[in-house]
């Protein structure tokens, strides 16, 4: 059964704290969304990658936040230093650019940032 | 600024009636469109998608498009208390590249 993996699915920080985040995308697939949810603002994109290359990140703050591909089968993301404005749900999503409208999301990490 | 719209709810209908959900989208050019659902605590899930005007039905789910009006709803007929969730309208962007801008999501309460 493939899924989205992410690590951890819960952190607590203390403000100015690096935190990483880590998503393994479904095997095969070729995009990748980083999203944060709050109840304020709820789904918002953060990231985009197609093929390991980041096409949109225009949603992400840039002077603390920054994403990363190493490789196919993991994606970053990650707030340095961090801020309680932070404090989300985080979510890793994988796709085909063949199948666009097809997005599997994985469980989320719960950020709070104290 | 792309815009998608939803009545945040909640929205309480008994079980075994219609439930009707709206969205509204500001991007005129958009041409796919999708319905997520969301339990709490959970992460999204895709359960309709619709790309031309008119109705896409799946199940119980209905999907209508209205691209003049630029409005799209989900109808889920005899709706059970396990379809309360949160129900988050998805709009891709025009230009190619598929972004998706989404709701914030309507929640919906089915009661016994």
């Amino acid at each position: 059964d493939a899924r989205v993996t992410q690590t951890p699915r819960h952190k607590v920080t203390e403000m100015g704290q690096e935190v990483t985040m880590r998503c393994q995308p479904i095997l095969g697939h070729n995009t990748v969304f980083w999203y944060r949810q709050t109840m304020m603002q709820g789904l918002e994109l953060l990231a985009y990658f197609r093929n390991r290359a980041p096409l949109d990140d225009s949603g992400m703050p840039k002077d603390r936040f920054s994403a990363e591909m190493p490789d196919a089968t993991l994606a970053t993301l990650k707030i340095q230093p961090s801020e309680p404005r932070d404090s989300a749900v985080y979510f890793c999503a994988s796709g085909l650019v063949q199948k666009q409208e097809t997005q599997y999301f994985g469980p989320g990490t719960r950020l709070l940032v104290l | 600024q792309k815009e998608v719209e939803q009545n945040s709810g909640p929205l309480s209908v008994p079980e075994g009636a219609i439930a009707s959900l709206n969205c509204t989208y500001s991007d005129r050019g958009s041409q796919s469109f999708f319905w997520y659902r969301q339990y709490s605590g959970k992460s999204p899930e895709l359960i309709m998608s619709i790309y031309s005007n008119g109705d896409k039905e799946d199940g119980r789910f209905t999907a209508q498009l209205n691209k003049a009006s630029q409005y799209v709803s989900l109808l889920i007929r005899d709706s059970q208390p396990s379809d309360s969730a949160t129900y988050l309208c998805a709009v891709g962007s025009s230009g190619g590249s598929y972004i998706p801008t989404f709701g914030r999501g309507t929640s919906l309460i089915v009661h016994p």
